[in-house]
Formats: C-alpha cells, structure tokens, sequence
C-alpha cells in the first residue's frame, strides 16, 4: 500500500456519460498530480495541484477538470466520453523536499 | 517543449544477461531525473533520482547514471523478477511542476 488512495479501481460507462475519479494523497503531502495512461501511450501528465491551488497544467482537454479540496483530497472529472477515454488513470502525491512521486494504484475507466 | 524518449521499446533477456536501458532527454535546465518500475496494471514505483551529470545511483541489480543528456539504467545478472516496464521521467528548472515521463521500456526476463 503506497499510502495513495484511488477509488474507484475499476468503471465502466457509455460514450457521453461523465465520471468523477477520486484521489486522497499520502499523509501530509500537500501535492497532486493526475496522469493518463493508454495502451498506446505512456503516462501522459494531465494537472497538478498544490494545496488546493492548480499549479500545472499538461494536455487536459477541455472536456476533463480537476480540483483539490481542503482536505487536499482531489477530483478529476471527465465528461462527454468518448472511446478514446478508455485508459487507466493514476493519481501521484509528492512528498516536499523528497522530489519524489507516490502513485496510487490507478482507476481502470472502459468507455463502450 | 520538454521531451523524453526511451530505448528499446521492448527488451528480452536471458537470465543473467546483463544490459542496458537508454533515457534520452531534452529540457531547458534539468532540475531531476527519476527513474520508475511499473508492474502490468500496478502504478509506478519510484527507483532513484538523479540530479547531475556524473552522478550514479544503485540498487541491488540496477545502476543509474546521468550525463548531459542522458541516462542509463544498467541491469546485471537479471532475475525473471526484473521483468517489468521501465519508466524515464525529468523535471526541468522552469517548470519544476511538471513531471514528465517517457514512453518506457518492457523488459522480460527469461528463467
């Protein structure tokens, strides 16, 4: 158990249907990140937060958003699906001054 | 942009055949380079940061080095346990929130 927490591990939905993927960073880490990963494609980086604050921003369409609340739990919000979306997504926490990633163990999201 | 490009793809291995990964990358100021092993359906573990030129770092079988634009991952006398794909990441000085990985390389050790 890396201390990240990612729910749901598995979703399955239809084409046009929005989803809410959720994270919860490891203890006392303040920082966010959400990653895409396809079978084509590596780890593509979608968005960072910090604290509660968007801090970076990578090639997130328009149709997916993000946020982080106060009890740094954060969200990640994809709408309009489309096949193309089928991918695992994984959530990472950084520990400050480590300058290391901590990933959960990823929410598998099926479009049909 | 900042750009990371891993070779070969795909490697197989006998046991015990030692060898090595490539991590190529392109960033303005690198201010880390990461190197993680992912399990199939698993997310990434973290297995050593690098942060200058010259620099080495080792664990059990696995030796990291860097130099200006490009990394190594040196696996001796691999184990069937090794199989894994290897992920290359960077953060650059200006734009140390982004954490950006390359596409791996899937290596398969044979008993």
């Amino acid at each position: 158990d890396s201390g990240v927490t990612q729910t749901p591990k598995h979703l399955i939905t239809a084409t046009g249907q929005r989803v809410t993927l959720r994270c919860s960073p490891r203890s006392g880490d303040l920082s966010v990140y959400w990653y895409q990963q396809s079978l084509d494609q590596g780890l593509q980086f979608l968005i960072h937060y910090y604290n509660g604050e968007e801090r970076a921003k990578g090639n997130i369409l328009e149709r997916f958003s993000a946020q982080q609340f106060p009890d740094l739990h954060s969200e990640l919000n994809l709408s309009s699906l489309e096949l193309g979306d089928s991918a695992l997504y994984f959530c990472a926490s950084r520990t400050a001054g480590a300058n290391v990633l901590t990933f959960g163990a990823g929410s598998r999201l099926t479009v049909l | 942009e900042d750009q990371v490009t891993q070779s070969p793809e795909a490697l197989r291995l006998q046991e015990g055949e030692s060898s090595s990964l490539n991590c190529s990358y392109t960033v303005s100021g690198l201010r880390g380079l990461f190197w993680y092993r992912q399990d199939p359906g698993k997310g990434p573990e973290f297995l050593f940061t690098l942060y200058s030129a010259g620099e080495e770092k080792e664990k059990e079988r696995l030796k990291a080095t860097l130099t200006k634009k490009e990394s190594f991952l040196h696996i001796t006398a691999p184990k069937p346990e090794d199989s894994a794909t290897y992920l290359c990441a960077v953060t650059a000085e200006t734009s140390y929130d982004k954490v950006i990985f390359g596409p791996g390389t899937s290596l398969s050790v044979i008993p």
